[in-house]
């Protein structure tokens, strides 16, 4: 599959321990997007960046940081306060900006559990 | 603020039969709605967008501004239509990125 890529997919953490999780893309991106994905809650919107070196927080940021110092590279660290961890993780990246919209790509996923 | 509804979470029906998801949204502008899909296994792909008014393994989606819907429709159901369904939205206003609804997993039985 390519393009976009997310690492580790399983990932476990001891209560209170922040966590990175790796997004990469080689599409050329210049979006990138984190999601977070519960049954029956659809897919929430943690943070994006729409250039690097700028982020905007998201729907549900509380608990969560970014960073974006590389075009292909956006990670997300689940810090000790983000009060309920658990979950699938999403990463996606689409071309651009500028008000217009495009398609978004999206990685494999991330599980976290947190134990 | 912008908001997407899908109101069954789960939708069984027979193969052959036709298929109605249904997504209604709220934005108070001209939107841009989506369907993705995720089948098993397999990573969340875009399946229409109603700009594109195109026909997508036999899928088709109307944009009906006035009921504020967005309904997914297929006349005959396949197997391998099994998947999860989401609707998105994007508004003029959130730039690129997407509000999904909660989803709606379709299971087609043989």
């Amino acid at each position: 599959d390519g393009g976009i890529t997310q690492s580790p997919k399983y990932l476990f953490r001891k209560e209170g321990q922040n966590v990175t999780l790796s997004c990469e893309q080689n599409l050329n991106h210049d979006a990138m997007y984190w999601y977070r994905q519960d049954p029956g809650q659809g897919l929430r919107l943690i943070y994006y960046s729409q250039i690097v070196n700028d982020f905007q927080k998201g729907d549900i940021a509380e608990g969560y940081s970014v960073s974006r110092e590389k075009k292909e590279s956006f990670p997300l660290t689940v810090t000790s306060a983000q009060k309920n961890p658990t979950a699938f993780y999403l990463c996606a990246s689409s071309i651009p900006a500028s008000g217009s919209y495009n398609e978004q790509f999206f990685g494999p996923g991330t599980r976290l559990t947190v134990l | 603020a912008q908001r997407v509804t899908q109101p069954e979470k789960l939708l069984s029906v027979f193969k052959g039969a036709p298929v109605e998801l249904k997504c209604n949204y709220s934005y108070s502008g001209s939107p841009e709605l989506f369907w993705y899909v995720q089948y098993s296994r397999q990573r969340l792909q875009l399946l229409l967008r109603h700009i594109s008014r195109e026909s997508i393994k036999g899928f088709t989606a109307d944009l009906n501004k006035g009921e504020t819907s967005f309904h997914l429709k297929k006349p005959f159901a396949q197997e391998e239509d099994s998947a999860m369904y989401y609707c998105a939205l994007s508004g003029r206003t959130s730039g690129s990125r997407l509000t999904f609804g909660e989803g709606t997993q379709l299971t087609v039985n043989p």
